[in-house]
């Protein structure tokens, strides 16, 4: 029953490869994010999508892309990874797009990249 | 434009004792504010927030904070801390207003580790 779920917990890969990482709310919220926290424990959000807009950070690398096949779910997709993407990185979703609404966040994937 | 300003990046305290973590914020509208925790290898857990009601919010497991508009400040308080504390703490600000959403919504501050001595 958790409310929001990602998978994998840890990933390990190598420079230059492609990897995903999934992520599934069942709060029925309508508004879901990404956020790469780095080594320093520094939390920055990376995108925010709703049925209507994605909203991308400017400094995020366009090797970087969200998809979203439904409303529960907002997958990571990462292309040609690098070291610097080593990172923990964290799903949210929140019930409206709202700035006072609460956000809801998943248990982090750490991603190594070797 | 936002910003979170956490004065301390550590902060120790002896099991019983009072906990007072510092957060200083600007905003361009006025703020919902949050604080969240993160025990180690775990995800974020909201502890309380702010979003222009009552000044004084009150948390989880004792925790409350105290909106402060003079001083742009929102600190974290708690009167007797318990070795379960012992966590990174996050004072986040949202300056978006409810018609909209956006990447720029919340910003994080650069979190406090909490220490609990015994």
């Amino acid at each position: 029953d958790t409310a929001v779920s990602q998978t994998p917990k840890y990933l390990v890969t190598q420079m230059g490869n492609d990897k995903s990482i999934k992520c599934e709310q069942n709060l029925g919220h309508d508004t879901m994010y990404w956020y790469k926290q780095d080594s320093k424990k520094f939390l920055k959000i990376m995108f925010s999508y709703n049925n209507k807009e994605l909203i991308i950070n400017e400094t995020v690398p366009n090797r970087f892309s969200p998809k979203s096949p439904d409303k529960a779910h907002l997958n990571l997709h990462i292309n040609s990874l690098e070291l610097g993407d080593s990172a923990v990185y964290f799903c949210a979703s929140s019930e409206t797009s709202g700035g006072g609404d609460t956000q809801y966040f998943g248990p982090g994937t750490r991603l190594t990249v070797l | 434009a936002q910003s979170v300003t956490q004065l301390d990046s550590h902060v120790s305290v002896s099991e019983g004792t009072p906990v007072l973590l510092r957060c200083n914020y600007s905003s361009s509208y006025s703020p919902s504010l949050f604080w969240y925790v993160q025990h180690p290898n775990k995800g974020l857990q909201l502890l309380l927030k702010y979003t222009s009601a009552a000044t004084l919010v009150k948390g989880i497991n004792g925790f409350e904070a105290e909106f402060k508009k003079s001083e742009t400040s929102f600190h974290l308080t708690k009167p007797s801390a318990h070795m379960s504390d012992a966590a990174e703490y996050f004072c986040v600000v949202s300056s978006r207003p409810y018609s909209g959403g956006g990447a720029d919504g919340l910003t994080f501050g650069k979190g406090t580790h909490l220490i609990i001595q015994p």
